[in-house]
This record gives structure tokens, sequence and C-alpha cells, in this order.
């Protein structure tokens, strides 16, 4: 079973619109959670911390559901500039200091 | 700009080449990281340095070699690669050392695209 799961898209939606997209993870020792952004041919950047409670930062929510062993990520009002991936990131807890990436979600804002 | 800086941005090198990435954070973090990026891949963690000492390798094959000479500095040594090596080599750094909290917040230089003819 892979470890960070995501719907690779793409989802394609128009400008204004609201779009939600999840990921799963297996570990459910996971202790912490990130979504990061990634523009095409660019490197990954921090877009929010996923917290416990859930999480807004203007027009991106996030939520964690740990029964689920799922996080979210809500777009409102979306813009042509969200067009890019969004990967979802898992902090497993293992020895290894690192982080475990999904594949992305590849999202297209539409005019 | 992040704070990570990577050299050179592409690369192109023979299979019997040898050539070095070179990766300086100026965030005062103190761990480091080499990842690959392949197309229709998620990233894959190469090699992780928590103040200058390695902790994990993930079985990445020896002809790359990391080298990390300080908390700033991290290089990623090439050797006699193979065509399905070429991909996107990104460096991140972390202010944590360990995987709890919010410390292993990662920051990503532009990374180094790799070509291997």
């Amino acid at each position: 079973r892979k470890e960070v799961e995501q719907d690779p898209g793409p989802f394609n939606v128009p400008e204004g619109a609201t779009v939600a997209f999840n990921c799963t993870y297996s570990n459910s020792a996971s202790q912490s959670f990130f979504w990061y952004r990634q523009d095409c041919r660019k490197e990954p950047k921090l877009l929010m911390s996923v917290y416990s409670s859930g999480n807004e930062d203007g027009r991106f929510t996030a939520q964690l559901n740990r029964a689920s062993q799922y996080i979210s990520l809500l777009i409102r009002d979306s813009k042509l500039s969200d067009s890019a991936t969004y990967l979802c990131v898992v902090d497993s807890g293992g020895g290894a200091d690192g982080l475990t990436f999904g594949k992305g979600t590849h999202l297209i804002i539409q005019p | 700009e992040t704070g990570v800086t990577q050299t050179p941005r592409h690369l192109v090198m023979g299979m019997t080449n040898k050539k070095s990435l070179k990766c300086e954070q100026h965030l005062g973090h103190n761990a480091m990281y080499w990842y690959k990026q392949s197309a229709k891949k998620p990233l894959e963690l190469m090699f992780v340095y928590s103040l200058e000492e390695r902790v994990e390798n993930n079985s990445v094959p020896s002809r790359f070699s990391p080298e990390c000479p300080n908390s700033s500095h991290l290089f990623l040594h090439l050797h006699t690669l193979q065509p399905e090596d070429s991909a996107l080599y990104l460096c991140a750094s972390s202010q944590g050392t360990s995987g709890r909290a919010w410390g292993n917040i990662q920051y990503f230089g532009a990374g180094t695209r790799l070509s291997v003819l």
C-alpha cells in the first residue's frame, strides 16, 4: 500500500469556483501534515501546515481526519494563479527525519 | 528566494563523467536533504544530514555519494550514472533534527535538472 496517496488529476476548474482534494496516508502514527505547492519546473514550497483542529489561511482551508487517515485542502474563489501541483506531505516520524510526499494533484484553473 | 541555493541549475553528463551538485542554505538550519524527483513519481528522499552526520541513505546506489562538510553546505557527487538517473535533484533544509512537531518544515532549493546521456 502506498504511504501517501493522492488523486493525480488533473482537476480542471473554472476561475472563481471552489475545489477540494484529499490525500490519504497509511501510517497511523504520523504526526505532522503539510500541503506543499509546486509550480511547473519549480521547487516545492510550503503552502500550509495542517493542524488537528483544521486551519484556514485566506482562501485555503486544510483539515485533518485522523480516524479515516486523510487530510484535505479546500480552495475557495480559485484564481488562475492557483494552477499548480499540490503535494500532500506527511511526517511519519521515522528515523529518517524526512517527509513522505504524495505524487501530487495537478490543478488547472481555467479562465 | 527560499534561502537554499543549488548549482548548477541544469547539467548534462555522459555515463562515464564525474560531476558534483552543490547546495548551500542561508537559513541557519541544522538538517539538509537530497531528494530525487522523476516524472510521474513522488519525491524520493535520498540522503539526510542532521548536524553534519548522515542519518539515512535509503539504499541509494553507490554511484551517488553525498558530502556535508558543514551545516550550510551539501554536495552530491555523481559518477558512472545511468540514463534512468535523469531527474530533478532537489536539496532542502529544515530547522528540526527530528520528526516532531513543526521543526520539519522543509525549504527547497530550485533544483538541478540532470540529464544523463
